[in-house]
């Protein structure tokens, strides 16, 4: 079993949907991120949690440590949204990113 | 842009060739990794620096992968006798690690290669 499982692997929405793509972790960590991957190979860190919620235009990341699980919404979704999105975790023992395969979003115009 | 870049972009080389990627990371940031990552997956991570130091590789780093980081700046990641398999997306972070915990890693565009 991964230690970072995302779901789901594809999304495909119409512009203007409410998007959520979720990720669980079974490893203790220090700091979970989301980041958003382009065709192509660029890699964008959207945000970084250790608790709670952050905020960022269209763009809402949760974490719930009890249970281990992290979302990640996008509001009024755009074509440009369109990424393969990546939730990764820092271990508490060292700062090495363990990654999720991503789940690849399409929005539709 | 990052500001984390990377050199060459593609390469595309012959089995049994050697290879060498070049990272410059943002200048002023302590830490450096290298991920690899085939397609479809995500990233796995290879290797990181603390400013010069090497302080971790993991076990998908064989000895035909060497990674250095001379004067704590810019790093090379070298592939011996290169195979079919080190086909992949080679990738780049850099971090400044100032809290304990608590680092944003930028990422480079990465460099492609393909083996034949």
């Amino acid at each position: 079993k991964n230690e970072v499982e995302q779901s789901p692997q594809n999304l495909t929405a119409q512009e203007g949907e409410f998007i959520t793509i979720n990720c669980s972790y079974s490893v203790g960590i220090s700091a979970l991120h989301w980041l958003q991957q382009h065709p192509g190979g660029g890699i964008v860190s959207l945000f970084m949690l250790s608790s709670g919620k952050k905020k960022h235009g269209r763009l809402i990341a949760t974490i719930n440590i009890q249970e281990k699980h992290s979302s990640l919404h996008i509001t009024a979704s755009h074509p440009r949204d369109s990424a393969v999105y990546i939730c990764a975790v820092s271990r508490d023992s060292n700062y090495q990113l363990i990654w999720g395969a991503g789940t690849k979003l399409i929005i539709k115009p | 842009d990052t500001g984390v870049s990377q050199d060459p972009r593609h390469k595309i080389t012959k089995r049994g060739q050697n290879v060498t990627f070049r990272c410059d990371p943002i200048s002023e940031h302590n830490r450096l990794y290298w991920y690899r990552q085939t397609l479809g997956q995500g990233p796995e991570f290879l290797t990181y620096f603390q400013n010069e130091a090497q302080l971790e590789k993991s076990r998908l780093l064989s000895d035909r992968f060497s990674a250095e980081r001379p004067k704590g700046s810019f790093s090379t990641l070298e592939i011996q006798r290169t195979e079919q398999g080190d086909s992949a997306m080679y990738l780049c972070a850099s971090s400044l690690v100032w809290l304990q915990g608590q680092e944003t890693q930028y990422f480079g565009p990465g460099t492609r290669l393909l083996v034949l």
